[in-house]
């Protein structure tokens, strides 16, 4: 079945620490990859999102992500993260049609 | 340009009420969705609408109904609210489906008690 993993529920970094929220997607083909963000109380904003191409993707706010397809992966990653980051992230993949498929989320902490 | 706006913010509702809550998006896009997101679940699609006259059914569409209004509005309805129903709505537009971002409403915090 088609299906998004984010295997952490919550992380915890320093602010001015790396960041990598990891994903994983089982599907058969190669997806359209999104992550978004979601500040407390909001919708969701996408950060950055892979079609084909160059498998380092940039996008908003300092983020990449970087396309494995031998992983299945597309793990999100900031050098240095800001106290503003805290939120949580979702990885997304839309497998076609009009269809997108979610993972659970995971909740980024930042402490001073 | 205010994107995508829901109303109501915040509902409460006792199990048998019904209600509808309302979603319209000014970026001329054409397709639009509802999904709901529970606490360790992500977000899951109960309906969407592909372009203005259709709709189809998404992940958990069993208690709900919608309507494509016209292109900017698409409503979701709770004929009968259950407990399980509780949780946040989102609704959402793209472009195109299948390689447009999806932009979302701030969404509608929902209880039934």
């Amino acid at each position: 079945a088609q299906s998004v993993t984010q295997p952490d529920i919550h992380i915890t970094v320093s602010e001015g620490a790396s960041l990598e929220l990891r994903c994983n997607y089982s599907y058969g083909a190669t997806p359209y990859l999104f992550w978004y963000v979601q500040s407390p109380g909001q919708g969701l904003q996408l950060l950055l999102k892979y079609f084909s191409g160059d498998t380092l993707v940039q996008g908003i706010k300092g983020f990449e992500a970087e396309f494995k397809r031998s992983q299945s992966s597309f793990n999100l990653r900031k050098p240095s993260v800001h106290w503003s980051d805290a939120a949580e992230y979702f990885c997304a993949a839309h497998t076609g049609g009009f269809k997108t498929i979610f993972g659970a989320g995971t909740r980024l902490f930042v402490k001073a | 340009n205010a994107g995508v706006t829901q109303t109501p913010k915040f509902q409460v509702l006792k199990t048998g009420q019904s209600m509808t809550l309302q979603c319209a998006q000014d970026m001329n896009h054409n397709s639009m969705y509802w999904y709901r997101q529970d606490p360790g679940m992500g977000l899951r699609l109960i309906y969407y609408s592909a372009s203005e006259g259709t709709t189809d059914k998404g992940e958990v569409p069993n208690g709900y109904n919608v309507s494509r209004l016209n292109k900017r509005e698409f409503s979701l309805r709770l004929e009968s609210a259950a407990p399980s129903q509780t949780s946040v709505y989102f609704c959402a537009s793209s472009g195109q489906a299948n390689t447009d971002t999806q932009y979302f409403g701030p969404g509608t915090r929902l209880t039934v008690l």
